[in-house]
């Protein structure tokens, strides 16, 4: 088994539908994080936790919300697709001295029609 | 001015030959990691460097913390190479990534 999986790996929905990407890790770390990547930028920072307790907004929190329902488990939510939200997205975990061990999962592309 | 640029944004190279990816950064950072992204999409993480060289195989990376600048070398190149790397540097508890090197190897 991956050590982060994401699910579902592939989405196709209509504007305006509500979308929950799920993200859960085995590695035992403390730090998660979603991204989404589009062609020709770099991976964007979304959300992070640090802890269950702990919820922080990235660069491109707008139109995002996140759960962390436990130290394994960190689900990002569109609560409205839209178009522009299509995209490739990551998890991600960390941790290790200095949290530098990073561990990506394969990848959720979402499509919004 | 992004804080992390890739150079170049796309390479071919023969099977065999010597490859260089370059990363500049303009922020104080604490740690670069290069990162492989093969076309079906995963991200696998190649190195982590806070200062000096490390090798892996036939892959090799550098960093220079005076001249915010860091190098990938994939020496002796093979098609299984191609991929999309990616370099991202630590600044605090922020990941900032580059746009990605999209590298083709050819047989």
């Amino acid at each position: 088994d991956a050590d982060v999986t994401q699910t579902p790996r592939n989405r196709i929905t209509k504007t305006g539908k509500r979308i929950m990407l799920e993200c859960s890790q085995t590695k035992g770390h403390d730090r998660m994080y979603w991204y989404r990547q589009d062609p020709g930028l770099g991976l964007r920072l979304i959300y992070y936790s640090f802890d269950v307790k702990d919820i922080n907004k990235g660069e491109i929190s707008d139109g995002y919300s996140v759960s962390r329902q436990a130290q394994a488990k960190f689900s990002l939510s569109l609560e409205s697709a839209i178009p522009n939200q299509t995209a490739l997205y990551f998890c991600a975990t960390s941790g290790g001295p200095g949290a530098n061990v990073l561990t990506f999962g394969a990848g959720s592309r979402l499509t919004v029609l | 001015k992004n804080e992390v640029e890739q150079s170049p944004q796309n390479l071919t190279a023969q099977e065999g030959e010597f490859i260089t990816i370059n990363c500049s950064y303009s922020v104080g950072i604490s740690a670069l990691h290069w990162l492989q992204q093969h076309p079906g999409g995963g991200i696998v993480s190649l190195f982590m460097l806070s200062s000096g060289k490390k090798k892996h195989g036939r892959l090799i990376a550098t960093i220079n913390i005076q001249e915010k600048h860091s190098s990938l070398h994939i020496t002796a190149s093979h098609p299984r190479d191609s991929a999309v790397y990616i370099c991202a540097v630590r600044e605090g508890n922020k990941l900032v990534f580059g746009a990605g090197t999209i590298l083709r190897v050819k047989s």
